[in-house]
């Protein structure tokens, strides 16, 4: 299995304009997590969905960001206006079902940077 | 609210010796406890979890050590090695949920 794939790999933007970041989870699992990590801040949940439905998105920090799931095997996350403080790694997660000892393996992550 | 707190925040060990990584956590409803390794570049994968019902769980070098009462648990590598070297985030679960809190994360670093 390929794992979960993430793309782009790196972005550069500049403030103000729209990011949108790719994530293909593994092939049959039903849960896809997106997290962000920094320096400060760690790694964090942003939003998960069980069934291509999102679960929790307490995460996420403020309305530019959104997510979609339209189908198992796709998802976006999308920051519109983008700022220099969105500058972070983010990674996706997928795992077999959304049980706590179910393994979530991550993506390669996408280290975005925002001029 | 920081709900794992996880020390000492860079850790560097000589060959062979052990590393140790301690994690404290709050909330009583955790019942998973997983650990991730960080390689640079790449994003975390797990490493080993235990549950509460058990004070040790053992996997190759890599054992977790967990009390209950104090609400703390540790992770040990013995015989460490430079392949060893990355970022260690303890995490906790709560039962029937599919949210990991992670801790702040531990840069190891062996020297050979």
């Amino acid at each position: 299995d390929a794992g979960v794939i993430q793309s782009p790999r790196h972005e550069v933007t500049e403030m103000g304009q729209e990011v949108t970041l790719r994530c293909k989870p593994i092939s049959g699992h039903n849960s896809l997590f997106w997290y962000r990590q920094t320096m400060m801040r760690g790694l964090e949940l942003l939003i998960y969905f069980n069934n291509n439905v999102p679960i929790d998105d307490s995460g996420m920090p403020e309305d530019r960001f959104s997510a979609k799931m339209p189908n198992a095997s796709f998802s976006t996350l999308k920051i519109q206006p983008s700022e220099p403080r969105d500058s972070a790694v983010y990674f996706c997660a997928s795992s077999l079902s959304g049980r706590a000892v179910d393994t979530q393996y991550f993506g390669p992550g996408t280290r975005l940077t925002v001029l | 609210q920081q709900q794992v707190k996880q020390s000492p925040q860079s850790l560097i060990v000589q060959k062979g010796g052990i590393s140790i990584i301690n994690c404290a956590y709050e909330n009583t409803a955790f019942d998973y406890f997983p650990w991730y390794q960080q390689f640079p570049g790449k994003g975390p994968a797990l490493l080993i979890a235990i549950r509460p019902d058990v004070s040790e769980k053992k996997e190759g070098r890599f054992t977790i050590s967990f009390n209950k009462s104090a609400k703390q648990f540790s992770l040990h590598i013995m015989d460490s090695q430079p392949g060893d070297s990355a970022t260690y985030f303890c995490a906790a679960r709560r039962g029937g949920a599919s949210k990991i809190i992670f801790g702040s994360g531990t840069r190891l670093s062996i020297r050979p």
